[in-house]
């Protein structure tokens, strides 16, 4: 059981590249969730999903997409890299259907460099 | 809107000494709070949470917290710390049917 893992680590990109962060969870969660960490402000929500085929914004969604085609994967996708994308960005997942009382599991994070 | 406040960005401390981490919320919904905790280079782990009943909730490592709904706080306390506690810790409250308003956090510092 590995829970919820993240790929890659860590990723430069060049200003106007994109790419796609990798999220998979191997414990039949409905929920998941993207966030961004900057120092000093906490983790802010870019996105979530209630369940394969149903995504909705956070509090951060501009510049971003996901999609969810699966319960067990939940891509995050940049399209036009910008400096203020330079963060770390964690996956969570959480289960049950009252998922406001649910402990959220988080994956290790992907450092990206934006330059 | 919920919101949550984290009063000291730093809290330094020494081994075995106690320590409170404070923690402030404001919630228009039925409040259920939690703390986390970020060791260096990794994601969050929970420590503990209150969705209801008794307001002093324990948790791992011999953290505890205590729920004043009166003065909308959640602070985390532990009575004698540790090297191995120097972390992040983050306050939380729902946000919502399915997710979680985060403080900006509040960094434990042990020295020996």
């Amino acid at each position: 059981n590995a829970g919820v893992t993240q790929t890659p680590k860590f990723r430069i990109l060049k200003i106007g590249q994109s790419m796609t962060l990798q999220c998979t969870q191997d414990m039949n969660h409905n929920y998941m969730y993207w966030y961004r960490q900057d120092p000093g402000m906490g983790l802010k929500l870019i996105y979530y999903s209630v369940g394969a085929g149903i995504t909705d914004k956070g509090e951060v969604p501009n510049g971003y997409n996901v999609s969810r085609s699966t319960t067990e994967d939940f891509p995050l996708r940049l399209e036009l890299a910008a400096p203020s994308q330079t963060s770390v960005y964690f996956c969570a997942s959480s289960g049950s259907k009252l998922a406001g009382e649910e402990t959220q599991y988080f994956g290790p994070g992907t450092r990206l460099l934006v330059l | 809107a919920q919101s949550v406040t984290q009063l000291d960005s730093q809290v330094p401390v020494f081994e075995e000494a106690p320590v409170e981490l404070r923690c402030n919320y404001s919630s228009s919904v039925s409040v259920y709070l939690f703390w986390y905790v970020q060791y260096p280079n990794q994601g969050l782990q929970l420590l503990l949470k209150y969705l209801s009943g008794s307001t002093l909730v324990k948790g791992i490592n011999g953290f505890e917290a205590e729920f004043n709904k009166s003065q909308t706080s959640f602070h985390l306390r532990k009575p004698s710390v540790h090297i191995s506690d120097t972390a992040e810790y983050f306050c939380a409250v729902n946000s919502g049917y399915s997710t979680l308003t985060f403080g900006k956090g509040t960094m434990l510092l042990v020295s020996p």
